[in-house]
């Protein structure tokens, strides 16, 4: 079975700071990582993927994601915040082959961005 | 804006009542999912449809079907309602259906059972 872990359920970060939003995964094999954002009473938006090759991925708005497979982890990064990026983010992962390829989403992280 | 529609935005009723929830994929994408979105359990995926055809099932209970239409777009029934059930439903599209495929969202229905 697959399964995603945002361990923090809020991160607090204060305007053009760096900030970093934690995200393990577990699945058979390799995985297919993918980051979210949810602004408020919206849908989900895609912000990045990782399928293979380069372990930084960059996104859309700024932000990049850096896939560690020892660790399990793909934590989601951006070097300066800004108060726009307050908002729910979720990380989902896929199992590359054997497994659903449907995605598990994990239970997702408030950004909260201070002026 | 994802190029996912969902109708309607917001639907109130009450408890016992059946409600359809409607989706019309981005253009070109063959994939449909449903999703329910609630405080206490967070995105739980439902079900999935490619080209017509049901794919995949999750948490979905039995009060509740979908369906995928000639045309791709595609409806999800929710009957015998009850107070649980209040939640945002969202509904995602995808080009195929494989494991590297991004899902594009909808902006959501948002369901309240009285």
């Amino acid at each position: 079975a697959q399964s995603v872990a945002q361990p923090e359920d809020q991160v607090n970060v204060a305007e053009g700071n760096p900030l970093t939003v934690k995200c393990t995964y577990s699945v058979s094999g390799n995985p297919y990582l993918f980051w979210y954002v949810q602004y408020p009473n919206r849908g989900l938006q895609f912000l990045l993927k990782y399928i293979t090759g380069d372990n930084l991925v960059k996104g859309s708005y700024g932000f990049e994601a850096e896939f560690n497979k020892s660790q399990t982890s793909f934590h989601l990064k951006k070097p300066s915040a800004l108060v726009s990026d307050s908002a729910l983010y979720f990380c989902a992962v896929r199992a590359a082959s054997g497994g659903s390829y449907i995605p598990t989403f994990g239970r997702g992280t408030s950004l909260i961005v201070h002026p | 804006d994802s190029g996912v529609t969902q109708t309607p935005k917001h639907l109130i009723t009450a408890t016992g009542q059946r409600v359809t929830l409607r989706c019309s994929p981005r253009s070109g994408d063959l994939s449909v999912y449903w999703y329910q979105q609630s405080l206490d359990q967070g995105l739980q995926f439902l079900i999935q449809y490619y080209n017509g055809e049901e794919r995949a099932k999750g948490n979905i209970l039995e009060r509740f079907s979908a369906q995928q239409f000639p045309d791709l777009h595609s409806e999800l029934n929710l009957s015998s309602l009850e107070l649980g059930d209040s939640a945002l439903y969202f509904c995602a599209s995808s080009v195929y259906q494989g494991s590297t495929d991004t899902q594009y969202f909808g902006p959501g229905t948002r369901l309240t059972v009285l």
